[in-house]
């Protein structure tokens, strides 16, 4: 089965410094990848997404994330983290004609 | 644009109690899935609706039963509710499953069986 994996359950960082947010798919012809965001006690936002073309996808609140094939890898990255990023984030996956499958989250935390 | 609604936002039952959840989406969407999330699982597909009139099972269906009113409600029950059915539970619409199209998810139902 197609798969999703988060590599890290919790990140904390300090405010204003980088953040990369690790997500890894198994292989398969066609991947079309997401990243969704979720803050305290609401319900998933979509930060960005890769359907196809280019291999950095610029999303909202100033994230980013690259496809990368070779390393079935797309991590999800933000220069300078603000307070107001702290959140669960979500990478998920298309699978066959109607599924969204869905690593298992990676929680941001930020520090000041 | 209320996008996807869900209600109730609480509710806590009894195990072997009944209930339903209702999802409602005023995007015109043709696709609508029903997912429970859990510490350190992500979510989990449980039923989805391809279109109206349609329904499949997902990842975990079981203890649940679905209903496709209409193009517009998609609902969740729980005939005889279980401790391990405690969870957060989100509807989610999409303009075309298979289309690649994002999701859009509501707010989440939580819920707690004793």
């Amino acid at each position: 089965a197609q798969s999703v994996t988060q590599l890290d359950s919790q990140v904390p960082v300090f405010e204003e410094a980088p953040v990369e947010l690790r997500c890894n798919y198994s292989s398969s012809v066609s991947v079309y990848l997401f990243w969704y965001v979720q803050y305290p006690n609401q319900g998933l936002q979509l930060l960005l997404k890769y359907l196809s073309g280019s291999t950095l996808v610029k999303g909202i609140n100033g994230f980013e994330a690259e496809f990368n094939k070779s390393q079935t890898s797309f991590h999800l990255r933000k220069p300078s983290v603000h307070i107001s990023d702290t959140a669960e984030y979500f990478c998920a996956r298309i699978q066959g004609a109607q599924k969204l499958v869905f690593g298992q989250g990676t929680r941001l935390t930020i520090n000041p | 644009n209320a996008g996807v609604t869900q209600t109730p936002k609480f509710q806590v039952l009894k195990t072997g109690q009944s209930m339903t959840l209702q999802c409602a989406q005023d995007m015109n969407h043709n696709s609508m899935y029903w997912y429970r999330q859990d510490p350190g699982m992500g979510l989990r597909l449980i039923y989805y609706s391809a279109s109206e009139g349609t329904t499949d099972k997902g990842e975990v269906p079981n203890g649940y039963n679905v209903s496709r009113l209409n193009k517009r409600e998609f609902s969740l029950r729980l005939e005889s509710a279980a401790p391990s059915q405690t969870s957060v539970y989100f509807c989610a619409s999409t303009q075309i499953g298979g289309s690649n199209q994002p999701q859009h998810f509501g707010d989440g139902t939580r819920l707690s069986i004793l």
